[in-house]
């Protein structure tokens, strides 16, 4: 069946490095990528989305990078700071589906 | 609002009590979503509302799970009957268009007694 799903469930990281969160998707269908984050109490917040035309777009210190030929996606996130600290969710929506699917989320740890 | 609206931010309830939910979407956005998030866990499609279609509920768990939207805005999603495993983040979000990206609120925590 179709699924979202991310290799590491916990990431740390010292601060000022450099993060990459991956993330893999079955939907070969799937035309929409987009990346959030959630702090703890908080709803999730768009960082950046992607669509399957593209293989790579930056943000403010985000860059996200689409490979469709392993169907993989990855976020990365530059001189990771303290305020980083939070969850990270992929998620991907597929033509003629209407709602996100979400992966099952990577714990950013920043260390100062 | 600037942002998505929830209420209440927390609720506690007996086990088979009913609750409503509400959600107040960012103006002018055409869709609203539901959620659903477990502790520690990613989140759960629960129902989506567009314009005036119908709404697709697949992602409903059981039929004591109800949503409606009325006027094209405000949405309630009630659960009759709560059993303690419907305790849970319940997250509305809403997007101007059809194009997926949402805007959450900060959700609901459930938790049944």
């Amino acid at each position: 069946g179709e699924s979202v799903g991310l290799h590491l469930p916990t990431l740390s990281v010292q601060e000022g490095d450099n993060s990459i969160i991956n993330c893999a998707y079955s939907n070969s269908a799937s035309d929409y990528f987009i990346w959030y984050k959630q702090e703890s109490g908080k709803g999730p917040q768009f960082i950046i989305d992607i669509r399957s035309n593209m293989d790579k777009r930056q943000g403010q210190r985000v860059t996200v990078l689409l490979n469709k030929t392993v169907k993989h996606l990855s976020l990365q996130i530059a001189a990771t700071q303290p305020g980083d600290s939070a969850v990270y969710f992929c998620a991907e929506k597929g033509t003629g589906r209407r709602a996100l699917t979400f992966g099952s989320g990577t714990r950013l740890q920043v260390q100062p | 609002g600037a942002g998505v609206s929830q209420s209440p931010s927390n609720k506690v309830t007996e086990k088979g009590k009913d609750v409503e939910l509400r959600c107040d979407p960012i103006s002018g956005h055409t869709a609203l979503y539901w959620y659903r998030q477990s502790l520690g866990q990613g989140l759960e499609f629960l129902i989506y509302f567009q314009g005036n279609s119908a709404p697709d509920k697949s992602g409903l768990p059981s039929d004591r799970f109800s949503a409606e939207r009325t006027g094209g805005s405000v949405s309630t999603l009630t659960i009759q009957r709560t059993q303690q495993e419907d305790s849970a983040v319940y997250l509305c979000a809403s997007s101007l268009d059809d194009s997926g990206k949402l805007f959450f609120g900060s959700g609901t925590q459930l938790s049944v007694l």
